[in-house]
C-alpha cells in the first residue's frame, strides 16, 4: 500500500538534544512538508519542499532543520535551539504544484515527542 | 498570502446536516480549496475539493460562490463519529512553489 511513514511514533528527549524525526512516501510524490500541532490547536507548517535537495521555511522554521537528498525520504531535525518542541509533528506529501489536485496532501500518522 | 477563518467551533446533533463556513478573501486565480477531516493524535484525512460552484462526494458537499472569497462543508445527516476538527485549506503560490497553509480549523461535536 502507498503511503507515509513517520517514525518514531513516540519520542522522548533531554532538553539540549537533537532529535530526528523520520518521514518517508512512496507515493511518487514531489512535494513533502512538516507541520506541527501543539494540543487543541491547528497545525503550523515548519518546512516545505517541492523538490529534492530544496526545501524553503514555512512559518516557524526555528529551531528546526530538514534535508531533501531523496525524493521518498524528508526528515526532520529537532535541535536544541527550539525552545518548546514539545507538540505533535506530521508529515505530508502531494503532487507537484502546479497541477490539479496539487492541495491534496496526504499525511503520516504523526509523532509525538516529549522534552522531559 | 491568503488566508483563511473559520468558526473555531459547532455543535451539532445525530442526523442533522452541518455547514461549515470558510472565508478566503486572497484566494488567488489558481487555488483550489480543500477540506480535511481530523481525529485526535491522528493526521488531517481528505474530505473534498473543490474551484467554484458545487462538488459532490459520497461524504460531504463543497459549495462555492462565484466570488471564491468563501466556501462551505456541508456534512449530510451527521453522525458521532463525525466529531473531529475540520480544516479549510488554500493554495499560496509564491514564486513557483506553493506553500499550503491551515486554517484554524473548527471543532464540531456531534451529540446523541
Amino acid at each position: 500500500d502507498g503511503g507515509i511513514t513517520q517514525s518514531p511514533k513516540y519520542l522522548f528527549r533531554k532538553e539540549g538534544q537533537n532529535v530526528t524525526l523520520s518521514c518517508e512516501q512512496n507515493l511518487n510524490h514531489d512535494a513533502m512538508y512538516w507541520y506541527r500541532q501543539d494540543p487543541g490547536q491547528g497545525l503550523r507548517l515548519i518546512y516545505y519542499s517541492q523538490i529534492v535537495n530544496d526545501f524553503q521555511k514555512g512559518d516557524i522554521a526555528e529551531g528546526y532543520s530538514v534535508s531533501r537528498e531523496k525524493k521518498e525520504s524528508f526528515p526532520l531535525t529537532v535541535t536544541s535551539a527550539q525552545k518548546n518542541p514539545t507538540a505533535f509533528y506530521l508529515c505530508a506529501s502531494s503532487i507537484r504544484a502546479g497541477l490539479s489536485g496539487a492541495n491534496v496532501l496526504t499525511f503520516g500518522a504523526g509523532s509525538r515527542l516529549t522534552v522531559l | 498570502l491568503a488566508k483563511t477563518t473559520q468558526p473555531i467551533s459547532m455543535d451539532s446533533y445525530e442526523g442533522q446536516e452541518v455547514n461549515i463556513t470558510c472565508s478566503h478573501n486572497n484566494i488567488a486565480t489558481n487555488d483550489y480549496i480543500t477540506w480535511y477531516q481530523q481525529f485526535p493524535s491522528q493526521g488531517p484525512r481528505f474530505i473534498i475539493q473543490g474551484y467554484k460552484t458545487k462538488v459532490t462526494n459520497e461524504v460531504a458537499s463543497l459549495f462555492i460562490p462565484a466570488d471564491r472569497k468563501s466556501s462551505t462543508l456541508s456534512l449530510p445527516r451527521v453522525s458521532l463519529s463525525d466529531t473531529a476538527v475540520y480544516y479549510c485549506l488554500v493554495g499560496v503560490r509564491r514564486t513557483g512553489f506553493q506553500k499550503l497553509v491551515f486554517g484554524t480549523g473548527t471543532r464540531l461535536l456531534v451529540s446523541p
